[in-house]
């Protein structure tokens, strides 16, 4: 296993559009994390999950943001109507469920909304 | 709401010297994990602390998690430019709970 793997790296995109970002944690965590980060600041949670299951999802984000883990196993982060904004580094983790919630990042997904 | 607070946000230092990052919160965490983060890359663990007053060292990296779990110090011994970077603290509130980032510190070790 090499890691988490996100795609893509980079997104450029008008406002307006809608996009797609996907992310692969490590092949025997159960546990994944959806982060936005912007320049200079920590890591903003999103979302989480347990498998299949979206155990919560930030207060803070709006309708715009919908996040699934279908089967388990790769996770789809989608953002509709993009506003400049949205412009960040999107940040997938995955970990165990068991112990301590020892994160394993994704290198991110960088979107500029222009 | 489980607020975490990174000090100093900013810390630029000579080559050689020591410094200490802290991290500070109202709740208490099950565990704390500290982080290091490069531009354009995810966070790297570096270690993750459980016991309360718990003391863990790796090489020049010393990690105390405070004795109520509500706080969390990284020490450098000799820093070197190799240690640039964010450093972010995180944790949840349980082993199950969503785990939530400070705001960082930035650190520019100057050779």
């Amino acid at each position: 296993d090499t890691g988490v793997s996100q795609d893509p790296r980079h997104k450029i995109t008008k406002r307006g559009q809608n996009v797609t970002f996907r992310c692969d944690p490590i092949s025997e965590h159960n546990r994944l994390y959806w982060y936005r980060q912007t320049l200079g600041q920590g890591p903003e949670f999103l979302t989480y999950f347990q498998n299949e299951a979206q155990l919560e999802k930030s207060r803070l984000l709006s309708d715009r943001f919908s996040a699934e883990r279908p089967k388990g196993s790769f996770s789809t982060l989608e953002i509709q109507r993009t506003e400049q904004g949205d412009s960040a580094m999107y940040l997938c983790a995955s970990s165990l469920w068991e112990g301590p919630p020892e994160a394993f990042f994704g290198q991110g997904t960088r979107l500029t909304v222009v | 709401t489980q607020l975490l607070e990174q000090s100093p946000q900013f810390l630029s230092i000579q080559e050689g010297e020591n410094l200490t990052v802290y991290c500070n919160s109202s709740s208490v965490f099950s565990s704390l994990q500290w982080y290091r983060q490069e531009p354009g890359e995810g966070p790297v663990l570096l270690v993750t602390v459980v016991t309360g007053g718990e003391v863990k060292k790796l090489k020049r990296l010393t990690f105390q998690f405070g004795d109520a779990r509500k706080d969390s110090s990284l020490h450098i011994t000799a820093a070197q430019p190799g240690d640039t970077g964010l450093y972010l603290c995180a944790g949840g509130k349980t082993s199950y709970d969503k785990v939530i980032f400070g705001p960082g510190t930035s650190l520019s070790v100057i050779p």
